[in-house]
């Protein structure tokens, strides 16, 4: 079975500094996605970022970028010029490409919550 | 664009009690799915559907039914509350392509 892990229950960033949060996942599938959510105080689940991973060149959205290594089963979020809206709780996802029954099922790991001090 | 609405946002039970948590999407999703989310636990799958008349169970079912009787709909009954189901619901659908979208979500507290 696939799994998710965060190895950082919590991090602290100094506001206008990089922080990066880690995320490593364990599939034999070859085709899949990976997501980065972001919950804020407000409790809403926002898409930060998506990766496929038959894609080599990794994803961007502004100031979050991502480093997926597939060899090695990685995938860091880096935010960089943290700002105060930063601050939530970030959940790393997993999901199988090939749709079907249970797997299609998104896979979360437990989250990491971020800080970002002014 | 509502996109997937999720109610209600609050909600306190007594023990034994039961209830249904709506969930409606617009978006023509087949994938529709609910999560609880619980400290240190991340988001954990309660029961999810593959489209309109099939459901199946996830990691945490006990204590929950669905079901999915059209596209949009896949409301989360509680069949008996117990303090253990205290928790923070989430729906979320998806199709083959997209990301999964998520309510707003519901926080149940069982008395």
């Amino acid at each position: 079975a696939q799994t998710v892990t965060q190895s950082q229950p919590e991090m602290s960033v100094q506001e206008a500094e990089t922080v990066t949060l880690s995320c490593t996942y364990d599939t034999s599938e070859s085709d899949y996605y990976l997501f980065w959510y972001k919950q804020p105080p407000s409790r809403q689940m926002i898409l930060v970022i998506r990766q496929e991973a038959y894609k080599q060149q990794n994803a961007t959205e502004n100031r979050f970028s991502v480093n997926f290594q597939k060899a090695a089963k990685s995938f860091s979020l880096k935010i960089s010029d943290s700002q105060l809206g930063d601050a939530a709780m970030y959940f790393c996802a997993y999901r199988d490409m090939n749709y079907g029954g249970s797997q299609g099922n998104l896979i979360f790991g437990k989250g990491t919550k971020l800080s970002v001090k002014p | 664009n509502a996109g997937v609405t999720q109610t209600p946002k609050f909600q306190v039970l007594k023990t034994g009690q039961s209830m249904t948590l709506q969930c409606a999407q617009d978006m023509n999703h087949e994938y529709m799915s609910w999560y609880r989310q619980d400290p240190g636990m991340g988001l954990r799958l309660i029961h999810y559907s593959v489209g309109a008349g099939i459901t199946d169970q996830g990691e945490v079912p006990n204590g929950y039914n669905v079901s999915r009787s059209t596209t949009e709909d896949f409301p989360l009954r509680l069949l008996s509350a117990a303090p253990s189901q205290t928790s923070v619901y989430f729906c979320a659908s998806h199709s083959v392509n997209t990301e999964a979208f998520f309510g707003q979500g519901t926080r149940l507290t069982v008395v």
